[in-house]
């Protein structure tokens, strides 16, 4: 069964920085592109950012390029996402989502993550 | 930046009844590169038709995906309890890949 389990959100203060993980498990995970996705409170669904499945590929959306970061280490089964300069509108559960094949290109999401939580106030 | 729009964004049905939701893209999605996605309170959305009308595995067959180009619709044909949710759409054929704003299913 594939299972994905985000970890490290929490409160940070306007400006700062947080690392969020996805501990992946049930598949091989170096042959799936892995995305995040976020969901402001009583929002709706935006994607943030997706990583091909050797690594090499990133992409982002406008919103957050420049300041998040997407990695992943193959040998760990872990995604991540640095994300600095945070601002209020990035509040949000962010949800780490697994992708259908190993290109960033024409995927769909699934399964998701149970999401974790990022709170910038100060 | 490919947008869509889901209507209606409430719908108040009965167990039972039909439900038809629909998104509307604001250019052509390329080879019908869109889902649908399921996502009750509390929980991560889940994966419930992908490509436009084929469905994820495990989703029971009252769930049905159509159409192409700019129109798609997501057809329950059975309203069961456990179907009143939140349903979005999303396109993954031209980055930024994009969700609609939801459709909530409720109880009427």
């Amino acid at each position: 069964e594939v299972q994905l389990v985000e970890s490290g959100g929490g409160l940070v203060q306007p400006g700062g920085s947080l690392t969020l993980s996805c501990a992946a498990s049930g598949f091989t995970f170096s042959n799936y592109a892995m995305s995040w996705v976020r969901q402001a409170p009583g929002r709706g669904l935006e994607w943030v950012s997706t990583i091909s499945g050797g690594g090499a590929g990133t992409y982002y959306a406008d919103s957050v390029k420049g300041r998040f970061t997407i990695s992943r280490d193959n040998s760990k089964n872990t995604l991540y996402l640095q994300m600095n300069s945070l601002r209020a509108e990035d509040t949000a559960v962010y949800y780490c989502a697994k992708n259908q094949r190993s290109s960033w290109l024409y995927n769909w999401f699934d399964p998701w993550g149970q999401g974790t939580l990022v709170t910038v106030s100060s | 930046e490919i947008v869509l729009t889901q209507s209606p964004g409430t719908l108040s049905l009965s167990p039972g009844e039909r439900a038809t939701l629909s998104c509307r893209a604001s250019q052509s999605v390329s080879s019908s590169y869109l889902a649908w996605y399921q996502q009750k309170p509390g929980q991560s959305p889940r994966l419930l038709i992908y490509g436009a009308s084929s469905r994820a595995t495990g989703i029971p067959d009252r769930f049905s995906g159509s159409g192409s180009g700019t129109d798609f619709t997501l057809t329950i044909s059975r309203l069961e309890p456990e179907d009143f949710a939140v349903y979005y759409c999303q396109q993954y054929g031209s980055s930024p890949w994009t969700f609609g704003q939801g459709t909530k299913v409720e109880i009427k």
